[in-house]
């Protein structure tokens, strides 16, 4: 059963700041997607990683995954308020299913 | 274009009524998924759905909650007899069956069981 675990689970930090959140699978997986959560909304797509080594960047985000690791990282490069949000990893399961981590609650104070 | 179309935003009933949540998935999309999002238990995926068809049922925590899809462009997921437990949001997703996309989400509904 594949399992996704994310870390930490609640990040306060400081405008300006970098920071890394962690998103490990347990088996096997050949995507791995990024979500973002604003308070009561819905989840937004932010990134799609297909192979190990993949890198994709948004503005003051960078996403990674290592596969022979079974980890992706989620990187926040000075940060700002607005990327205050929840942040979802979710890995692919067999059929064309994902498999949530827990979420990572970002705060960035001013 | 738009998104994923959930039904409706809010619901608050009492226990042992009939819920009857509705989802329109994005036009085109193969696939429609059903999950439920707690602070507890995060967000399950209950059921999905691949041309219509029910493929992985799994995730649906009892005989009560049941979810059709009639058509490709609409989705019922029902929860008779409701109970407390059941609150949550319940949120419906879509997507393409091929291109490793994401999954789109609606805006969920927002379910409080009294």
């Amino acid at each position: 059963e594949l399992k996704v675990e994310q870390n930490p689970l609640f990040l306060s930090m400081q405008e300006g700041k970098n920071y890394t959140i962690y998103c490990n699978y347990s088996t096997t997986s050949d995507r791995l997607y990024w979500y973002r959560q604003d308070p009561g909304k819905s989840l937004e797509s932010l990134f799609v990683l297909l192979s190990n080594g993949a890198v994709k960047q948004e503005g003051r985000l960078m996403a990674s995954l290592d596969t022979k690791a079974r980890l992706s990282t989620l990187h926040i490069t000075a940060a700002v308020h607005d990327l205050s949000a929840t942040y979802f990893c979710a890995a692919h399961n067999a059929g064309n299913m994902l498999t949530f981590g827990g979420g990572t609650r970002l705060m960035v104070k001013p | 274009d738009a998104g994923v179309i959930q039904s409706p935003r809010h619901e608050v009933t009492e226990m042992g009524q009939e819920v009857t949540l509705r989802c329109k998935p994005i036009s085109g999309h193969d696939y429609l998924f059903w999950y439920r999002q707690t602070m507890m238990r995060g967000l399950e995926l209950l059921i999905y759905f691949n041309n219509n068809v029910p493929i992985d049922d799994s995730g649906m925590p009892e005989d009560r909650f049941s979810a059709k899809m009639p058509n490709a462009s609409f989705s019922t997921l029902k929860i008779q007899p409701s109970e407390p437990r059941d609150s949550a949001v319940y949120f419906c997703a879509s997507s393409l069956a091929t291109g490793f996309q994401p999954q789109h989400f609606g805006d969920g509904t927002r379910l409080s069981i009294l």
